[in-house]
């Protein structure tokens, strides 16, 4: 079955950490996403990429970084200068960033700061 | 900036009872509308999607309608379930940008 995997479900993070999210697909797309989503709000774009070896920030980028090294991976770190960084973490993917099509999405991260 | 919204936050509906989600989107030029759906705990679903050269489209149980002279869109659900507790989001795109996504709307299914 084709999916998108993120992992860890839930991780919990000591204050001043570098933590690192997984997200995996085997979709064989293009496109992968970032995003935050905090209790009983939308998404916020954190990163994007379009192509291997390229990202771009999206809206709230600050205290987080990502690579795209390659085409079924684009992890992203919560760094110590995100200084609010408990929340809903979803990882997303489309064929291909310029196509009419949707996204399919992770299961989800949960960050808690301990 | 343009934007995409929701009339309603959360919405109660009978089980077995039709329900309507509505959204309104800003942004003249989009030319692509998903809606999603998202349980607990868990990522967005993809439901239905439509292109801005319809005015309808129906799935199963679901029927998504786009009125783009009020840049009006809402989605459906018929004879809902338990199973349709959920936060739904549209989203909407425009040409090469990327999704917009709503901040979404409770739905309870009332037993």
């Amino acid at each position: 079955d084709g999916g998108i995997t993120q992992s860890p479900k839930y991780l919990f993070r000591k204050e001043g950490q570098n933590v690192t999210l997984s997200c995996e697909q085997n979709l064989n797309h293009d496109a992968m996403y970032w995003y935050r989503q905090d209790p009983g709000q939308g998404l916020r774009l954190i990163y994007y990429s379009q192509i291997v070896n390229d990202f771009q920030k999206g809206d709230i980028a600050e205290g987080y970084s990502v690579s795209r090294e390659k085409k079924e991976s684009f992890p992203l770190t919560v760094t110590s200068a995100q200084k609010n960084p408990t929340a809903f973490y979803l990882c997303a993917s489309s064929i291909n960033p310029t196509g009419g099509y949707g996204y399919t999405f992770g299961s989800g991260t949960r960050l808690t700061v301990v | 900036g343009e934007n995409v919204g929701l009339h309603l936050p959360t919405l109660s509906v009978q089980e077995g009872d039709n329900s309507i989600i509505n959204c309104a989107y800003s942004n003249s030029a989009s030319d692509y509308f998903i809606w999603y759906k998202q349980e607990s705990g868990k990522g967005p679903q993809f439901i239905i999607d439509i292109r801005s050269n319809m005015d309808k489209r129906q799935g199963q149980r679901v029927t998504v309608l786009l009125n783009k002279t009020v840049k009006h869109l809402s989605l459906q659900i018929a004879a809902t379930q338990p199973g349709d507790s959920a936060v739904y989001f549209c989203a909407e795109k425009s040409g090469n940008e990327k999704l917009t996504f709503g901040t979404g709307t409770r739905l309870t299914i009332i037993p």
